[in-house]
Formats: structure tokens, sequence, C-alpha cells
């Protein structure tokens, strides 16, 4: 699977967006770009996942450029309650490949 | 649906004992991953089930450790002697079946060797 960079921390202010960025440069074009959270002392959450196009669900929107060797996952507007680990993963779509994680973003979302 | 379930929630064992961590999968998902999660090491792969047959063990650290998934119910973790430096929080993570869809994750076990 390739592997992804991201920030180690950011911060957002509550009720404004936060904009996550992965950069996936050497993504495969049957791999899939996966992220999820870790909230404190709890167990990963899946957000969103995509290949080639935006998506959208009630969390969050995925935005993959053209190029596919970057994304962003925009949270529209940031609570307290989204503090949180941020993992961009990139894995093969339909395939029984497993999921690494990295390292991750920290969110800090602050009043 | 109650989501992924994990027993116990905590646990504190004396080293050289054995501990035994449980988990029960969603209901009609296929594949079945046990992760654990340090923060010097952070989350890392032990094994996974598909069909409860174990298709990927090289996560596991050592002989120490030991996994089975005897229905499609129920998995178990189990490391016999534990040593100190198993202390860590172990997740149990279940997914529909392979292909581009989300895991979930149980709350995890706080597994603490002194």
């Amino acid at each position: 699977d390739a592997k992804t960079t991201q920030p180690p921390s950011m911060d957002c202010a509550e009720g404004r967006a936060a904009n996550l960025p992965c950069n996936h440069s050497t993504i495969s074009g049957n791999e899939y770009v996966y992220w999820y959270r870790q909230i404190h002392s709890q167990g990963p959450q899946y957000i969103i996942h995509g290949l080639k196009n935006n998506e959208t669900n009630e969390m969050a929107s995925l935005i993959i450029t053209e190029d596919r060797k970057s994304s962003t996952l925009i949270l529209p507007h940031a609570t307290l309650r989204d503090t949180a680990v941020y993992y961009c993963i990139v894995r093969v779509g339909g395939t029984a490949s497993k999921l690494t994680f990295g390292t991750g973003t920290r969110l800090q979302v602050t009043l | 649906d109650a989501g992924v379930i994990q027993s116990p929630r905590h646990e504190v064992t004396e080293m050289g004992q054995e501990v035994t961590l449980r988990c029960k999968p969603i209901s009609g998902h296929d594949y079945l991953f046990w992760y654990r999660q340090t923060m010097m090491r952070g989350l890392e792969l032990l094994i996974y089930f598909n069909n409860n047959v174990p298709i990927d063990d090289s996560g596991m650290p050592e002989d120490r450790f030991s996994a089975k998934m005897p229905n499609a119910s129920f998995s178990t973790l189990k490391i016999q002697p534990s040593e100190p430096r198993d202390s860590a929080v172990y997740f149990c993570a279940s997914s529909p079946r392979a292909g581009s869809y989300g895991y979930t994750f149980g709350s995890g076990t706080r597994l603490t060797v002194v």
C-alpha cells in the first residue's frame, strides 16, 4: 500500500472549517483513500473514503486532486467533539488488504 | 446493532499470567482484525481472519500471542505468559467483506501487566 504524509498537528477554531491535508504521491490506480479518526481513549472511527471523485457524507467531505497524489478531508463546521487524531490511509480496494495506520494529524478544535 | 463488542474493558494482571481478550464482531461481517496500540508504536495490526480462518498473522509479536476464531461471532486473543511490555490497548475490528468498506472498531481492552 502507498505511504501517506500528514502534518503532525493542526488547530482549528470551533465553527470554522477544518481542512486536513494528506499526501500520497505514490498511490496506484486501484488504491482508495480512507480517512479514520480516533478520539481519545476510543477505537478508530471510519469517516469517509474515495477513489478519484470527491465524496461527501454526513461527517465530512473528501477532496482528491485530479492526479490523486494528495487529498483533503474537510470538516465543514468543526466542534470541540471533533478534536481527535485523523488518519489518512491508502489501501487497495477489492481485496482482503489490511489497514495500516500511520501517525496521523492531531486536530485540536478550540473555542 | 451493538457494534463490535470487546471484553473486558480493562485488565490488570501480573507478569507471567495468562490473559484472554474477547471480541464479538458485527453479525454478517466476514473479516475480523486485532490491533494493538501503544504510545511508542502506534496502531499495529496483529492478525486478521476471513470467514473464521487466519489470513495474516505476521504482526503477532511472538509465540506468546495466539488468536482464535472458533465461529463467526467470537474471537479471542491470548497472551501466555504475559509480560509488562505487553501493556497496551488492544482493539478488535470487523468489516463486511473485502473491498472498499470501512472497518468498525470496538472500544478496546486496556491491558496492564505489572
